[in-house]
């Protein structure tokens, strides 16, 4: 078990060019979730997958921002026309869904984004 | 939606000294989750506690979902107990299965 992992650990990018982030989940969990913390702030949902299917979406989650999980493996968050106020760090968590409850999720270590 | 409070939001205490952090929650809850965030972002999870009591070594946890409230107690602190602790808190409903986060308590252990 080696744990989420995220690709890249940081980005450095001008306003108004496109970003992705990738996201590997840990490998028998079938739920992916993105969220978005800025400092001094907890981490907030974006959206989340069940397998291949983005089951919810944040008001976050704004057109700019598109998130796939083609083969209901790893995941990838897209950001086009950057911001700056999109700089933040982008964090990835992935669980097991288990019939009648909730589960444990577990994050990956973020990917840092700043916007110039 | 479900607010989440933690409180103090600041704690400095001296090595070994003894602390507890304390997360409200608004609504009846089927997940709750501490973290502790380290210097470089990494969330860890310490405990997946919608109910009861839990400890791992220096750290337990204890929640009265009844009362809507949890609370963290860390004994002996350690210098590497230092960063963010956040409680996050879910409430699955048709298929809502998104972690709310407190705002943190920001613990600073001092040598």
């Amino acid at each position: 078990d080696t744990g989420v992992s995220q690709d890249p650990r940081h980005k450095i990018t001008k306003r108004g060019q496109n970003v992705t982030f990738r996201c590997d989940p840990i490998s028998e969990h079938n739920r992916l979730y993105w969220y978005r913390q800025t400092l001094g702030q907890g981490p907030e949902f974006l959206t989340y997958f069940q397998n291949e299917a983005q089951l919810e979406k944040s008001r976050l989650l704004s057109d700019r921002f598109s998130a796939e999980r083609p083969k209901g493996s790893f995941s990838t968050l897209e950001i086009q026309r950057t911001e700056q106020g999109d700089s933040a760090m982008y964090l990835c968590a992935s669980s097991l869904a288990t019939s009648g409850g909730t589960d444990t999720q577990y994050f990956g270590p973020g990917t840092r984004l700043t916007v110039l | 939606g479900i607010q989440v409070e933690q409180s103090p939001p600041d704690l400095i205490l001296q090595e070994g000294a003894n602390s507890t952090l304390r997360c409200n929650f608004s609504d009846s809850v089927n997940n709750l989750q501490w973290f502790h965030q380290n210097p470089w972002g990494q969330l860890i999870n310490l405990f997946y506690i919608p109910s009861g009591t839990k400890q791992n070594g220096r750290l337990s946890a204890t929640t009265v979902a009844t009362e809507r409230y949890s609370l963290l107690y860390i004994s002996s602190s350690q210098t590497t107990d230092s960063g963010v602790y956040f409680c996050a808190v879910l409430r699955s409903n048709f298929g809502n299965e998104k972690l709310t986060f407190g705002t943190g308590t920001r613990l600073t252990i001092i040598p």
